[in-house]
């Protein structure tokens, strides 16, 4: 069975500090791969997803992320967070055949300092 | 936004009576999901449709059923509300299985006393 481990509960960081957000899971092949992000008393918004070809994928607010086989992650970044960054991040996968829905990680609460 | 509409938003009910909660879509997708927002948790799935009157079970369907009669509504039953099934309900729909993204409704808030 597949499974999304992020590592951190809660991070915070500086206003116009680089972020870089931890996802690793567990398939035995390829899968696919999504980063979500979810503002207070909101739904889910796609940030960027990797399907295949290049492992550096970009998305939506200026958020990249990066596809490691080796190291089965899939961290997403961001040069210079902005205070409206602060939400919950949630990374999920997808086999890449077959008939799964997504499976997500527990999310990392992002806080944005002055 | 896709069209997805869940209702209601929020609810308050009593442990032991039935609760519904809807799920409708405009946009003619194929899958539709139900999972469950809990602190700690992440989003765990209850219950998927991959299509009219064809469902299957998710991680953490005990307790939990649904129906979809038509394309466009699905809909998950707590046939006797638990304190165990205070939570935040997000449905979500997608075109084709793993290969787009699902796009998720507002949630449902619904709180079992």
């Amino acid at each position: 069975a597949q499974s999304v481990t992020q590592p951190d509960i809660h991070i915070t960081v500086s206003e116009g500090a680089s972020l870089e957000l931890r996802c690793n899971y567990s398939y035995g092949a390829t899968p696919y791969l999504f980063w979500y992000v979810q503002s207070p008393g909101q739904g889910l918004q796609l940030l960027l997803k990797y399907f295949s070809g290049d492992t550096l994928v970009q998305g939506i607010k200026g958020f990249e992320a990066e596809f490691k086989r080796s190291q089965s992650s899939f961290n997403l970044r961001k040069p210079s967070v902005h205070w409206s960054d602060a939400a919950e991040y949630f990374c999920a996968v997808a086999q890449n055949s077959g008939n799964t829905p997504l499976v997500f990680g527990k999310g990392t609460r992002l806080s944005v300092i002055a | 936004d896709a069209g997805i509409t869940q209702s209601p938003r929020h609810k308050v009910t009593e442990t032991g009576t039935p609760v519904t909660l809807r799920c409708h879509q405009t946009e003619n997708h194929r899958y539709m999901y139900w999972y469950r927002q809990d602190p700690g948790h992440g989003l765990r799935l209850i219950h998927y449709s991959y299509g009219v009157k064809d469902t299957d079970k998710g991680e953490v369907s005990d307790g939990y059923s649904v129906s979809r009669s038509k394309t466009e509504d699905f809909l998950l039953t707590l046939e006797s509300a638990t304190s165990s099934q205070t939570s935040v309900y997000f449905c979500a729909i997608s075109d084709l299985l793993a290969y787009t993204e699902a796009f998720f409704g507002q949630g449902t808030r619904l709180t079992v006393v």
